[in-house]
């Protein structure tokens, strides 16, 4: 079976340029997350998607960032624009629902320079 | 507060032998699911083990096994006979039924020595 697929795999880009970052959930899975990853502050999540509808983009660090989730079979999380603290691991994960194991793709490490 | 605390930053164990990864977790839920995750260098998260709260029996994969302490919130996890391989950061999580969440705790790095 295919897992959650990221792309791309890593991404360095400069400040003030646009990032989109790209999943593919689980077939059948109908949850899914976006989370960042970074020394300093773990694992953090950013939305929430539920059924294709974002439930809570509380974890969005500021308006920068935006996420869509079009159809059941794709989502993009976007910054724009960039920035050096920006810089980190980002993971999707998708899940059968709550209480469910999250299955997490490879990331997308992502360097700002 | 919902919360997960892994007490040990980091642990190391010789190739071969066993060890215990501890974790304690804060919720008034009752119902709820606690994994083990496991990243290693090539950073992918994997899920390792899962325990639902309403059973009794501890949850054992292969060499992983856990010891599930439901009164005193804890959610150990044991690996028999380490592997090079097993050496990564673990992460001790729970997700509750009525909210969406996982609760992460900050992770424990093992290290296998050959």
């Amino acid at each position: 079976d295919a897992g959650v697929i990221q792309s791309p795999r890593h991404e360095v880009t400069e400040m003030g340029q646009e990032v989109t970052l790209r999943c593919k959930p689980i077939s059948g899975h109908n949850s899914l997350f976006w989370y960042r990853q970074t020394m300093m502050r773990g694992l953090e999540l950013l939305i929430y998607f539920n059924n294709n509808v974002p439930i809570d983009d509380s974890g969005m660090p500021e308006d920068r960032f935006s996420a869509k989730m079009p159809n059941a079979s794709f989502s993009t999380l976007k910054i724009q624009p960039s920035e050096p603290r920006d810089s980190a691991v980002y993971f999707c994960a998708s899940s059968l629902g709550v209480l469910q194991p999250q299955h997490f793709g490879d990331g997308t490490r992502l360097s700002i320079l | 507060a919902q919360t997960v605390t892994q007490s040990q930053p980091e642990m190391s164990v010789q190739e071969a032998e066993t060890v215990t990864l501890s974790c304690t977790y804060d919720t008034s839920e009752s119902d709820y699911y606690l994994f083990w995750y496991k990243q290693p260098p090539s950073r992918q998260m994997i899920l390792v083990i899962r325990q639902e709260a309403y059973k009794q029996q501890n949850a054992t994969e292969n060499r992983f096994s856990v010891n599930f302490q439901k009164a005193a919130k804890s959610f150990s996890l044991k690996i028999s006979d380490s592997q090079l391989g097993d050496a990564a950061m673990y992460f001790c999580a729970y997700a509750v039924n009525s909210n969406y969440q996982l609760i992460w705790g900050a992770g424990t790095k093992l290290i296998i020595k050959p």
